[in-house]
């Protein structure tokens, strides 16, 4: 597609169920990134890939959050046992990586999570 | 402390103002974002530097290492503008999608 495309686009759940996000990248782009902004705060990492390269992981915020990239492109970001604290906009953005400074990245529409 | 500071939070500027968004850093980085957040949410990225300056249209970003400063520059504001600006950095050491992102600056420009 011409964008990052994201799915849904609203997702309400009740708490301790699971969901799970959808991106995908621009094509041909090699980086794909998960952030989240919480109402009212401030943007947040959550993951990034890059091409075969294990990911960094270092932002999700408790082992509940866990995502993967198949084949280099689709990602799938998932929640485990949700909880109230959970509820944000979840965005995805991608890349093509240059050189090790990297490249302007390329949003979503994000996901807007609202967990009861 | 944060370790990404935007000044002003808000600001409010009439059509055709010259315009200008600081962002400090505590952290070394090797690259520093510019992104733009329009009211419907829409997220755009407007530069990533590591140094100097960059220009696009009306939007000049420049960057001062040494300092851990940064500045975006709107020439000849207009109301189209109004959006939520963020500053983000890349520190040393991190991978390319771990950045820290400032809380954003609010600017409303009045016709």
């Amino acid at each position: 597609g011409a964008g990052v495309s994201q799915s849904p686009s609203n997702k309400v759940t009740e708490k301790g169920k699971d969901v799970e996000l959808r991106c995908d990248p621009i094509s041909g782009h090699t980086a794909l990134y998960w952030y989240r902004q919480s109402l009212g705060q401030g943007l947040e990492f959550l993951i990034y890939f890059q091409g075969n390269s294990a990911p960094d992981k270092s932002g999700l915020p408790s082992d509940r959050f866990s995502a993967e990239r198949t084949g280099g492109s689709v990602s799938t970001l998932t929640i485990q046992r949700t909880q109230q604290e959970d509820s944000a906009v979840y965005l995805c953005a991608s890349s093509f990586e240059r050189g090790v400074w990297g490249n302007i990245q390329y949003f979503g529409a994000g996901t807007r999570l609202s967990v009861l | 402390k944060n370790e990404v500071e935007q000044s002003p939070q808000n600001l409010t500027a009439q059509e055709g103002e010259f315009i200008t968004i600081n962002c400090s850093y505590s952290v070394g980085i090797s690259a520093l974002h510019w992104l733009q957040q329009h009211p419907g949410g829409g997220i755009v990225s407007l530069f990533m530097l590591s140094s100097g300056k960059k220009k696009h249209g009306r939007l000049i970003a420049t960057i001062n290492i040494q300092e851990k400063h940064s500045s975006l520059h709107i020439t000849a504001s207009h109301p189209r503008d109004s959006a939520v600006y963020i500053c983000a950095v890349r520190p040393y050491g991190g991978s390319q999608g771990n950045l820290i992102f400032g809380k954003g600056t609010k600017l409303s420009v009045k016709p």
